[in-house]
């Protein structure tokens, strides 16, 4: 069974700070992604690896920055924390190559004060 | 790039009577169309999906149909019932990158 897991299911951080939120998964999946879910916006895709120490930036980077150093591990960090980055946050991962299942993680809800 | 629009955004309906909810993609390289579910609090998760060489598909009470001459697709629920209500998301995919629709929130009333 696949397992994608986060590192924080609630976070609140303080405008400024930098905040790190972190993806692991376990099915040796090539890609990885990282979405923002905001209501009545859909799933916004901020940045995709597809391969280890390879990112491409999605709809929405701005603001952020990704990190994959091992093939199981996607982090995506916001350099300094905006009210307007309150959201849930969740990463994804599939095997390379169309037609494949994206499996989620539970998302993690941040919220920066 | 891929452009996916999903309507409605709100759909309610009474308990056994037929749901349907319809996209539409941009991108004629598209060739992967998903359709995730998503309960409150929950991850999104897949319940069907649709490849391009294929103009319907059907699992139990949820079906898919593919239009690609005319780049839609749509998801329907036949008998619906309480645990369908959920929202649900559409999205088409060229490659590796999901491109997806902005959900559409089902009610089922008992």
């Amino acid at each position: 069974d696949v397992k994608v897991t986060q590192s924080s299911r609630y976070l609140v951080k303080r405008t400024g700070e930098k905040v790190f939120l972190e993806c692991v998964q376990d099915m040796d999946h090539e890609n990885m992604f990282w979405y923002r879910q905001d209501p009545g916006l859909g799933l916004r895709l901020i940045y995709f690896s597809y391969d280890v120490k390879m990112k491409e930036k999605g709809d929405i980077p701005e603001g952020y920055s990704v990190s994959r150093e091992k093939k199981e591990r996607f982090s995506l960090i916001l350099e300094s924390a905006s009210t307007n980055q309150t959201s849930m946050y969740l990463c994804a991962s599939k095997y390379q190559g169309g037609s494949y299942e994206q499996y989620f993680g539970p998302g993690t809800r941040l919220t920066v004060t | 790039g891929e452009n996916v629009e999903q309507h409605p955004s709100t759909l309610s309906v009474q308990e056994g009577d037929s749901a349907v909810i319809k996209c539409t993609y941009s991108d004629s390289a598209s060739n992967y169309f998903p359709w995730y579910k998503q309960e409150l609090g929950k991850r999104p998760q897949l319940i069907i999906d649709i490849r391009s060489n294929v103009g319907e598909k059907k699992d139990q009470r949820i079906a898919v149909t593919l239009n690609k001459t005319a780049k839609h697709f749509s998801l329907h629920i036949t008998e619906t019932q309480p645990e369908d209500s959920a929202v649900y998301f559409c999205a088409a995919s060229p490659g590796n990158q999901f491109y997806f629709g902005t959900g559409t929130s089902l009610t089922v009333i008992p």
